[in-house]
């Protein structure tokens, strides 16, 4: 158990919606990052947020947006959904030491 | 980042060592070299790192060669649960809340630790 928790597990839903994916990080960790994993593309980066600003971005879709909170957990929001946004989508935390801790993921299906 | 180059898989005896190599001959010289592995879908997971030194904790040591192009990963006495794909990336190290924290994954190499 790495201590990050992300919620749901699996959603499954239709082209066109629009869905939130929620990350919970390890105790005291500042920065939450968010990656996609997809079948075609592995595992790629997608954005970080560091104490509630955002630090860098990555190949994140115009359609897809991320915030943290001020209690440190971080949401990603995914609108007008495509079949192509189908992956697994995960978050990971760290503080000021080197290792990324990541969360066992959500599985996006889109229909 | 710097890029890695690492076998698309291998496959080794359970309860034998296994050796994971990794080529990163642009590799600067702030960048440490990461090791993650991923079992079945699940959380990628870390492993070790390091910069110049031989390094070596609970899980695994990693060798990294005088010149730092390259690395290899050791599993001392591979196990079946050993089996995943293990990600070899270079990295600013101590990267903290700056931009550099971000994780280039690459395809890595399909471990597969057979009875």
């Amino acid at each position: 158990d790495s201590g990050v928790t992300q919620t749901p597990k699996h959603l499954i839903t239709a082209t066109g919606q629009r869905v939130t994916l929620r990350c919970s990080p390890r105790s005291g960790d500042l920065s939450v990052y968010w990656y996609q994993q997809s079948l075609d593309q592995g595992l790629q980066f997608l954005i970080q947020y560091y104490n509630g600003e955002e630090r860098a971005k990555g190949n994140i879709l115009e359609r897809f947006s991320a915030q943290q909170f001020p209690d440190l957990h971080s949401e990603l929001n995914l609108s007008s959904l495509e079949l192509g946004d189908s992956a697994l989508y995960f978050c990971a935390s760290s503080d000021r030491d080197n290792e990324q801790f990541f969360g066992p993921g959500t599985r996006l299906t889109v229909l | 980042d710097a890029k890695t180059t690492q076998p698309p898989s291998m496959d080794c005896a359970e309860g034998r060592a296994a050796n994971l190599p990794c080529n990163h001959s642009t590799i600067s010289g702030n960048e440490y070299v990461y090791w993650y592995r991923q079992i079945h879908s699940q959380g990628p997971q870390y492993i070790i790192h390091g910069l110049k030194n031989n390094e070596t904790n609970e899980m695994a040591s990693l060798i990294i060669t005088e010149d730092r192009k390259s690395s290899t990963l050791i599993l001392p006495h591979a196990t079946l649960r050993d089996t995943a794909v293990y990600y070899c990336i270079v990295r600013v190290g101590n990267a903290g809340g700056t931009s550099y924290g971000k994780l280039t994954f690459g395809q890595g190499t399909i471990l597969t630790v057979h009875p």
